[in-house]
């Protein structure tokens, strides 16, 4: 399969612990983002990479959370001491960049927070 | 910031009828994504419109890109059961000078056979 993957698929944590989550984008997609989604919402715009460059991240966001695509191919995302109102599903997208923009979504990682 | 709005939230039909799912941004857009998420899937992209005033057809899926560039909106013809899902747009920032695109509220469609 060469689509978008992310792992875990699910997350169950207790309040005040540390998560990771990780997309591998479809291969030579230079753009990579992260998205949060609640019930009944549309995906939130988290931050994006060109490459490995984190060109944008939302204001929305706090300190806990953070980041990274070293290599310019698969990216984590770090949530420090969770709080119940973290608990969403987190979507990676990537597209190829150079003029198509077209993002392909993978299938998530649904994040309880207890 | 940038907001976009997606009316209806929610829209029934019967199968066979058309439905419209309506698209405002509150600023001007370089260009409109539309995506279908089934339930319990992910987004899956379905078209982007660039040019002011744009129409593109899909089968039975119109869509509309407004003059101004701030409104779009989707239109199917004779629903089908394979309709069923929420509908997003999602448009980017001409100004920004990035690629951060800002999903809509979703139209949330479903089909009674």
């Amino acid at each position: 399969d060469t689509g978008v993957s992310q792992n875990p698929r699910h997350k169950i944590t207790k309040r005040g612990q540390n998560v990771t989550f990780r997309c591998d984008p479809i291969s030579e997609h230079n753009r990579l983002y992260w998205y949060r989604q609640t019930l009944g919402q549309g995906p939130e715009f988290l931050t994006y990479f060109q490459n490995e460059a984190q060109l944008e991240k939302s204001r929305l966001l706090s300190d806990r959370f953070s980041a990274e695509r070293p290599k310019g191919s698969f990216s984590t995302l770090e949530i420090q001491r969770t709080e119940q109102g973290d608990s969403a599903m987190y979507l990676c997208a990537s597209s190829l960049g150079q003029g198509e923009e077209t993002q392909y979504f993978g299938p998530g990682t649904r994040l309880l927070v207890l | 910031g940038q907001q976009v709005m997606q009316i209806p939230q929610y829209q029934h039909v019967q199968e066979g009828e058309d439905f419209t799912t309506y698209c405002n941004s509150s600023t001007t857009l370089s260009n409109i994504q539309w995506y279908k998420q089934r339930p319990g899937g992910h987004p899956v992209f379905l078209i982007q419109l660039v040019k002011s005033g744009e129409v593109k057809k899909q089968k039975r899926l119109t869509f509309q890109f407004g003059e101004a560039k701030k409104n779009s909106s989707l239109h199917i013809t004779a629903t089908q059961t394979t309709d069923v899902g929420t509908y997003f747009c999602a448009g980017r920032n001409p100004t920004s000078g990035t690629y951060k695109y800002i999903f809509g509220t979703g139209t949330r469609l479903k089909v009674l056979a």
